[in-house]
């Protein structure tokens, strides 16, 4: 799976866009990104996935650029809920075990 | 029925001792992965199962025994564990091993080994 890099902490105010980056240089064409969440002590929570194209769902939007190198994850109006461990895991179709990087720590603050 | 869970929430036991760890699902999903998180650090994979069959083994100490009785089960059996072998234990689930989609995590077992 290819290496991704994200910032290892970001804040982000109540109510406001929540805009995390992750870079994936090495991505090859076959290879998926997805986002998986942990909030504090409980399990990773799937939150979207994509190939090329944008994806929207009900938790968050995936904008992922033409050359493939780099993709954002928005939450559309972050909550103090939506405080978690943030990981954005690139992975070929065959093999859907994850290979989890360090992932960012986003604080939503009142 | 989208829930993995997992039994204990909290374990605690000697480097003596056997246990085991317990993982279920009813979502009809064929692969189950055990994941290991130490503090502050991202889940590591540990064992894949497809099918009921072990399929990835990530050079996992034989201390540490996994089994899957029936395609809802999954067990880690543990004896003869280390300090440094305290963590969160994750159990996953997804609809097959491979191809796209997105993995079921249960809560996890939080271990402590004295």
């Amino acid at each position: 799976d290819a290496k991704t890099t994200q910032p290892p902490s970001m804040d982000c105010a109540e109510g406001r866009a929540a805009n995390l980056p992750c870079n994936h240089s090495t991505i090859s064409g076959n290879e998926y990104v997805y986002w998986y969440r942990q909030i504090h002590s409980q399990g990773p929570q799937y939150i979207i996935h994509g190939l090329k194209n944008n994806e929207t769902n009900e938790m968050a939007s995936l904008i992922i650029t033409e050359d493939r190198k780099s993709s954002t994850l928005i939450l559309p109006h972050a909550t103090l809920r939506d405080t978690a461990v943030y990981y954005c895991i690139v992975r070929v179709t065959g093999r859907r075990a994850l290979t989890f990087g360090s992932g960012t720590r986003l604080q939503v603050q009142p | 029925d989208t829930e993995v869970t997992q039994t204990p929430k909290h374990l605690v036991m000697g480097m003596t001792n056997k246990k085991s760890l317990k993982c279920e699902q009813h979502m009809g999903h064929r692969a189950m992965y055990w994941y290991k998180q130490k503090a502050k650090k991202p889940p590591e994979l540990m064992f894949v199962y497809s099918y009921e069959k072990l399929s990835i083994n990530e050079s996992v100490p034989s201390r540490f025994s996994p089994e899957c009785p029936n395609s809802s089960l999954l067990n880690l059996h543990l004896h003869a564990l280390q300090p440094e072998d305290s963590a969160l234990y994750l159990c996953a689930s997804s609809h097959t091993a491979s191809g796209v989609g997105e993995q079921f995590f249960g809560p996890g077992t939080r271990l402590t080994v004295l």
